[in-house]
């Protein structure tokens, strides 16, 4: 069974710059999560979808970042324009409905500079 | 609110001794519980977790977990911590029911010494 992909797994980019993460999922699973872990942290739920519908964002800048999950399988995450305090690993993850485990992929490290 | 507690920012044990790491959470009922591990530059791996039942749960690489639920506690323990173990151990819930909405605790570095 393959795992969930990210894409890129690093990024350096200049403050006020846009960038987007891709996640593909596990098949089947039709809750997705996108998490931000900062150095030293735990990670911190920004986003999740439950099939394409967001179910919590409650943490999510939303004045900068944007996320969608079309057709109800891969995601991407946007932030528009970054800061210096975006920089951060930004996990992403999979569940499917009958079990809450969910199931991570190597991350993208951004470096914002 | 709920919340995931790790008290543990570092800690440090010799190869061969024993471990035990603390995990508190804050909920109004019993959650979905979890224990994760993070290798540098990796992403998150499953350790074990409890959903009910038996309160004493065992993972991979020779880890378990006991639920306590007049602690609101799920600690984490291995009798014999191998060099290998080094990395980063954080402790997850997931309220039961709903959209199992995954909160983690800010985990605790473990470092062994030779």
């Amino acid at each position: 069974e393959a795992g969930v992909a990210q894409s890129p797994r690093y990024k350096i980019i200049e403050k006020r710059q846009s960038v987007a993460f891709w996640c593909n999922p596990i098949s089947g699973h039709a809750t997705l999560y996108w998490y931000q872990q900062i150095l030293g942290q735990g990670p911190k739920l920004l986003i999740q979808f439950q099939n394409n519908g967001v179910v919590d964002d409650s943490q999510l800048p939303k004045d900068r970042f944007s996320a969608e999950r079309l057709k109800g399988v891969d995601s991407t995450l946007k932030i528009q324009p970054a800061k210096l305090e975006d920089s951060a690993v930004y996990l992403c993850a999979s569940s499917d409905n009958r079990d809450p485990e969910a199931f991570f992929g190597q991350g993208t490290r951004l470096t914002v500079v | 609110a709920q919340s995931v507690t790790q008290p543990d920012i570092h800690i440090t044990v010799s190869e061969g001794a024993s471990l035990e790491l603390r995990c508190n959470y804050s909920y109004g009922a019993t959650p979905y519980l979890f224990w994760y591990v993070q290798s540098p530059g990796q992403g998150l791996q499953l350790l074990l977790k409890y959903f009910s039942g038996d309160t004493l749960v065992q993972g991979i690489k020779g880890f378990e977990a006991e639920f306590k639920r007049s602690q609101s506690s799920f600690n984490l323990r291995k009798p014999s911590v191998h060099w290998s173990d080094a990395a980063e151990y954080f402790c997850a819930v997931a309220l039961s029911g709903g959209y199992n909405k995954l909160i983690f605790g800010a985990g605790t570095r473990l470092a062994v010494h030779p």
